[in-house]
């Protein structure tokens, strides 16, 4: 069975920090990863794909296989970051996704 | 482009009554999927749909949930009889072909008491 695994509930940085929410996952076949983003009151919403290796506003994701991991990361938080992110797998049939529990990243000035 | 709509936004019920959620996805989505996400928890498939078709199901308990979505369009989400345990933000989604491009709704808020 396919598992995503977000070990921190709540990340507390300052401003300029750098961040690094983990993900780890468990399946079995060749993986497709991403990281959806939830600002205060607003809808879930995509961020970035693993497959796409871009970086969207300053985040970065990378897959390694070997760790099984696809930890997101910013050389440096802005307030404005501060949001609940969950990691999610597709399932081999890539109709359906798998979400973590969830990491709140929290950015004071 | 209009957003994925539902209704209601907050509900209220005791246990071991009924309730039923409204989704209207995005004009032209084909593919509709009702997410059950519990406090603390991340979002959990409970159905996709396919047009008007069940593409997966495997976590619906369905002896007391349901779900149809009549011409492909707006789906409904039913609750029946409510336990405790379902207290959870019921959400949304549709998407056009990509599963990661599925745009979601607000969320409805179901309380259980």
């Amino acid at each position: 069975a396919q598992r995503v695994t977000q070990p921190e509930k709540l990340l507390s940085v300052f401003k300029g920090a750098p961040v690094e929410l983990k993900c780890n996952y468990s399946y079995s076949g060749s993986p497709e990863l991403f990281w959806y983003v939830q600002y205060s009151r607003q809808r879930l919403q995509l961020l970035l794909r693993h497959i796409s290796r871009e970086s969207i506003k300053g985040f970065t994701a990378d897959l390694n296989k070997g760790e099984t991991s696809f930890h997101l990361k910013k050389p440096f938080a802005q307030e404005e970051d501060s949001a609940m992110y969950y990691c999610a797998l597709a399932n081999s049939g890539y109709s359906t996704l798998t979400f973590g529990k969830g990491t709140m990243l929290l950015v004071s000035p | 482009e209009a957003g994925v709509a539902q209704s209601p936004r907050y509900k209220i019920i005791e246990k071991r009554q009924s309730v039923a959620f409204w989704c209207n996805p995005i004009s032209g989505h084909a593919t509709l999927y009702w997410y059950q996400q519990i406090l603390g928890q991340g979002p959990k498939l409970l159905i996709q749909f396919q047009n008007n078709g069940v593409v997966d199901d495997s976590q619906l308990p369905k002896d007391r949930f349901s779900a149809e979505r009549l011409k492909g369009v707006d789906s409904t989400l039913k609750i029946q009889p409510a336990k405790l345990e379902d207290s959870a933000v019921y959400l949304c989604a549709s998407s056009l072909k990509r599963v990661d491009e599925q745009y979601f709704g607000p969320g409805t808020r179901l309380t259980v008491t």
